[in-house]
């Protein structure tokens, strides 16, 4: 199946700093990834389709200016939590599509804010 | 707005059992569903997909699914389970948006394999 990769797994950094987490897809093109958010023993929350070429697209109540997306090409986009609190502190999963249909998980970034 | 339901936050099952996971959804057309395995700080890797045609899904691992539209279910099920199996397990829901599938997921079920 289609690969995708995150850099960093692990992060960790202090209050205030920004951090910048990659999303790419290895072998395969993808006009449209996703970022969702995944807090201790729940569920994933989307929080953004990231759209290539264009501005991302958030959730409803995800600051859009504390989490920047950029979707630069068809195999990379980053999400940069800014002016990070310990509250931001999460398992960050990003997803790449491949169909309309079908999507293909990272491993994700674990982030810890200190 | 679409949603989905795992009724079981935990299941213990000994190795060699079958298992079955529910999963409800609510959508107001013909869903798609899909079953992802998450291992411990790993992301999910996706097991079966339903989109159309027939209701009955086979997947990676051994794993099959049944769409039952009467009853809003697509239930996740294995005749036997390996301790490798041990995971947590979700379920979803796309919706077709001008962006893409747009994916709902239910909170999970943790299934814990005894040997």
């Amino acid at each position: 199946g289609a690969v995708v990769s995150q850099h960093p797994s692990r992060v960790i950094c202090k209050s205030g700093t920004s951090v910048k987490i990659e999303c790419r897809s290895l072998d395969f093109q993808a006009t449209t990834m996703f970022w969702y958010r995944q807090f201790p023993k729940q569920s994933l929350m989307l929080m953004a389709t990231s759209n290539e070429g264009s501005k991302a697209t958030y959730e409803q109540g995800v600051e859009k200016d504390k989490f920047l997306i950029n979707h630069a090409s068809l195999t990379l986009s980053t999400l940069t939590v800014t002016s990070a609190h310990p509250e931001d502190s999460s398992f960050y999963i990003c997803s790449a599509r491949t169909s309309v249909e079908t999507q293909y998980f990272g491993p994700g970034t674990r982030l810890l804010v200190l | 707005a679409q949603s989905v339901t795992q009724p079981d936050i935990h299941i213990t099952v000994s190795e060699g059992a079958s298992l079955e996971l529910r999963c409800n959804y609510s959508y107001g057309a013909t869903p798609y569903l899909f079953w992802y395995v998450q291992s411990p700080g790993q992301g999910l890797q996706l097991l079966l997909k339903y989109f159309s045609g027939d209701t009955l899904v086979q997947g990676i691992k051994g794993f099959e699914a049944e769409f039952k539209r009467s009853q809003s279910s697509f239930n996740l099920r294995k005749p036997s389970v390996h301790w490798s199996d041990a995971a947590e397990y979700f379920c979803a829901v796309g919706a077709i948006t001008g962006g893409g599938n747009k994916l709902t997921f239910g909170t999970g079920t943790q299934l814990k394999v005894e040997l």
